[in-house]
């Protein structure tokens, strides 16, 4: 069955810090990936997402992402967080299957950064 | 871009009634829509796939003439969970695929059954 796993369900960051989050998961076949962020109150929102092409794919807001097929990883990075970074972050993987996909989620990582 | 909206934001009703929640895609045609359920400080789990003029494609364990699923038009699904009961409060979200396979998210119905 397909599935994806997030390292760290919680993460406590100063600003200015680095980020890195980790994105694992599991299907044989051919895969979209994604990371949503979740601010407080708000609904599910598209941070960037890979297709096809360039393994390393920039998105909003400073964040990038890094699929390594290898690995079965997706790992969301951004250089220096920001207060206003604090959010929940999912990944995301559409399994793609005889024309159709299935969106399987990630547990999230609660991302507060203290000012 | 891509808007999805759904109705109500939050619902309050009593144990044994049913409830509809709708999801529409504002400025974009949908042929599948997705229902998620959020339960608190989890991640999202796929209920179902709504597909417009066929029958929904329910995921595992999920309770088909529980959370009955219409996909009227290409820009609207609805949810109805029936004779909910107080383990049915959550957290409900709808999806829309656009520009491929990215999804768009609606806000959330949250859903509370006394």
């Amino acid at each position: 069955a397909q599935s994806v796993s997030q390292h760290n369900h919680h993460v406590i960051l100063s600003e200015a810090a680095s980020l890195e989050l980790g994105c694992n998961y599991s299907y044989g076949g051919t895969v979209n990936l994604f990371w949503y962020v979740q601010y407080p109150g708000q609904h599910l929102q598209l941070l960037l997402k890979y297709f096809s092409g360039d393994p390393l794919v920039k998105g909003i807001k400073g964040f990038e992402a890094e699929f390594i097929k290898s690995k079965f990883s997706f790992n969301l990075r951004k250089p220096s967080v920001q207060w206003s970074d604090t959010a929940e972050y999912f990944c995301a993987v559409n399994a793609v299957k005889n024309g159709g996909f299935k969106t399987i989620f990630g547990a999230g990582t609660r991302l507060f950064v203290k000012a | 871009g891509a808007v999805v909206s759904q109705h109500p934001s939050r619902v309050i009703c009593k144990s044994g009634t049913s409830v509809k929640i709708e999801c529409r895609s504002l400025d974009f045609q949908a042929t599948t829509m997705f229902w998620y359920r959020q339960f608190p400080k989890q991640s999202l789990m796929l209920m179902a796939t709504s597909n417009e003029g066929s029958k929904a494609t329910y995921e595992q364990g999920v309770e088909k003439d529980k959370f009955l699923i219409n996909h009227a038009s290409l820009t609207l699904s609805t949810l109805t969970v029936t004779s909910a009961h107080p383990e049915d409060s959550s957290f409900y979200i709808c999806s829309a695929p656009h520009e491929g396979a990215t999804q768009y998210f609606g806000p959330g119905t949250r859903l509370l059954v006394l």
